[in-house]
Formats: C-alpha cells, sequence, structure tokens
C-alpha cells in the first residue's frame, strides 16, 4: 500500500509564474489535509477537503491560493503569481474517514521562488 | 492556536528511554491526544493516539493521567535516529485537523 504521494518532490517558479502541487492520497483514503511550513517554522494548516468538497478552509491565504480535490484523481494545490514569499515546504496528508483515525503525511514539495 | 503546552527541547542518552510530556489542561471528553515527530525536513511521521487509556506500539507507549490534562510519550530505548522534533496534538475524534503547536525538539546523544 503506498504512502501519500506529493509531487513534484522540488519546484522552482519565477515570480508570477503559477505552481501547481498533486497530492495523491493513500489508498482507501477520501480526506486530505494541505500544511505550509516556512523555513525555519513550524506546520501551518491550510485546508482541508473531501472528495469534491472543501470543508474547512481557514488557513488559505485570501488571494491566489485555491485546492481542490476532485472525483478523480489528485487533489492539487494551486498558487497564482507567486512570490518569494510563497517558497516553503508544502505537506500534504490523508487520512481514511472520521473517527479516530490517524493522518499520514506525504514527503512535501519544497516550492522556491525566484 | 495548538492547545496543548510542550518543553521546546530536551536531550536523551542514546539507549536510555525517553520521556516527552505534553500538557492539555483544556482538553475535552471526546478529543484525542496525537503524537507525531519531524525528522529534519521530512514530512511528520504518526507516532500514536489515544484517549483515555495508556496505549503502546512498535515504535513508543503514551501515558495519559487520569484526568486527562497531560500526557507522556515514552520512546523506551531511543536511538540517534529518534532525534526529531515531536508534536503533541489535541483534536476532536470527527474529522479534525491537526494544530501544530511548537514541539518539543529532541536530541538523542551518543
Amino acid at each position: 500500500n503506498a504512502g501519500v504521494m506529493q509531487n513534484p518532490r522540488h519546484l522552482v517558479r519565477r515570480r508570477g509564474q503559477e505552481a501547481r502541487l498533486r497530492c495523491s492520497p493513500m489508498k482507501g483514503h477520501s480526506h486530505v489535509y494541505w500544511y505550509r511550513q516556512l523555513p525555519e517554522e513550524g506546520l501551518k494548516f491550510m485546508v482541508y477537503l473531501q472528495k469534491e468538497n472543501i470543508i474547512d478552509e481557514s488557513g488559505m491565504p485570501k488571494e491566489r491560493f485555491s485546492a481542490e480535490f476532485p472525483k478523480e484523481g489528485p487533489s492539487i494545490l494551486r498558487i497564482q503569481q507567486v512570490v518569494r514569499g510563497d517558497s516553503a515546504a508544502y505537506f500534504c496528508a490523508s487520512r481514511q474517514g472520521q473517527g479516530a483515525t490517524e493522518a499520514f503525511f506525504g514527503q512535501g514539495t519544497r516550492l522556491t521562488v525566484v | 492556536d495548538a492547545k496543548t503546552t510542550q518543553p521546546p527541547s530536551m536531550d536523551c542518552a542514546e539507549g536510555r528511554a525517553a520521556n516527552l510530556p505534553c500538557n492539555h489542561s483544556t482538553i475535552s471528553g471526546n478529543e484525542y491526544v496525537y503524537w507525531y515527530r519531524q525528522i529534519h525536513s521530512q514530512g511528520p511521521q504518526y507516532i500514536i493516539h489515544g484517549l483515555k487509556n495508556n496505549e503502546t506500539n512498535e515504535m513508543a507507549s503514551l501515558i495519559i493521567t487520569e484526568d486527562r490534562k497531560s500526557s507522556t510519550l515514552i520512546l523506551p530505548h531511543a536511538t540517534l535516529r529518534d532525534t526529531a522534533v515531536y508534536y503533541c496534538i489535541v483534536i476532536y475524534n470527527q474529522g479534525g485537523k491537526l494544530i501544530f503547536g511548537q514541539g518539543t525538539e529532541l536530541s538523542v546523544k551518543p
């Protein structure tokens, strides 16, 4: 059973470009969470999605950031018009469902904006 | 905001037990205690979780006080590879998001 897969592992974008980060949850997991970790800082919750639904986006910046988890395919975190301050590690976690189940994390995508 | 308090750092000698404390004095009856760790800049790794009873798995033991206001994660025989930041997280059991605090940076020394 493959773990949570994130790609790409490293992404370099110029200021103003778009960044698309992908997350394939573990098999059978229908809940996905995205987190951001700025250099030398802690993990910050961004968004929680179930298939085709955004459940909690309280940690998402109001502009330029969006997330989706379609019925088929991976979850996508999209950052439009990237700025240097978006440089960070972005982690995705998946969970089987509600209840006392553990969430498993991917290895992250390290975004560098130049 | 994180609902837990942990010491910022701890040292442990290799081969000895590492006991990592966590205070969660405002925990409610249907909230679980989860422990994760992050080794260097890797993705966080699940360790263990519990509600009221003590729990043990192949990685660690979790001791929760009777009033549930605090808990201790025990790594019985710490190795150098256990050096990491350890996070204690309290979440509601229905699909709750994990809110990470500052964690405890554990250094295992030879």
